[in-house]
């Protein structure tokens, strides 16, 4: 079993959609980060999080470490939103991150 | 706008060819990581380095890769000989060791014929 499991590992929405991406875990934590990656290979981290919830424009991230579950969340979605959204987690007793496998978004017109 | 910068940004190889990749980390970050994405394996952790001294390089295929920091300005990835199995996009990221977050280079994209 995987450290860092995303579901699902694909998904196509239409534009408009609201699109919900999840991550569960099950290691101890530091933090846990959602990434961004368009094709090219460029990374971008969207947040990073410990607690709660973070917003960001149209992005909203949760995470509830009791239930080591984080969710992205893209409200009226849109093409420019298609990539790979990835969710790593800072392992608590090194730094070190692991990283989930990844889900490629499509959002068409 | 501080960012991390990877040279070169693309590489094309033959076999058997030494591959020299450079990493230039945030200033004042005194950690660095090395990553490769391939299709089969996804992203995984080669080398992560504090203040310079490597802290953990067990993702690294020691008979080929290695990895150092001459300075705190600089981190580099080589490959002797290279292999057409190492074909990847090399990430590599800094960040400070109380704070979670890693910034992320931009990549070299390597392909090794």
């Amino acid at each position: 079993k995987n450290e860092v499991e995303q579901s699902p590992q694909n998904l196509t929405a239409q534009e408009g959609e609201f699109i919900t991406i999840n991550c569960s875990y099950s290691v101890g934590i530091s933090a846990l980060h959602w990434l961004q990656q368009h094709p090219g290979g460029g990374i971008v981290s969207l947040f990073m999080l410990s607690s709660g919830k973070k917003k960001h424009g149209r992005l909203i991230a949760t995470i509830n470490i009791q239930e080591k579950h984080s969710s992205l969340h893209i409200t009226a979605s849109h093409p420019r939103d298609s990539a790979v959204y990835i969710c790593a987690v800072m392992v608590y007793s090194n730094y070190q991150l692991i990283w989930g496998a990844g889900t490629k978004l499509i959002i068409k017109p | 706008d501080a960012r991390v910068t990877q040279t070169p940004r693309h590489k094309v190889t033959e076999m058997g060819q030494e591959v020299t990749m450079r990493c230039q980390p945030i200033l004042g970050h005194n950690t660095v990581f090395w990553y490769r994405q391939t299709m089969m394996q996804g992203l995984e952790l080669l080398a992560y380095f504090r203040n310079r001294a490597p802290l953990d390089d067990s993702g690294m295929p020691k008979d080929r890769f290695s990895a150092e920091m001459p300075d705190a300005t600089l981190a580099t990835l080589k490959i002797q000989p290279s292999e057409p199995r190492d074909s990847a996009v090399y990430f590599c990221a800094s960040g400070l060791p109380d704070t979670d977050t890693q910034y992320f280079g931009p990549g070299t994209r390597l392909t090794v014929l």
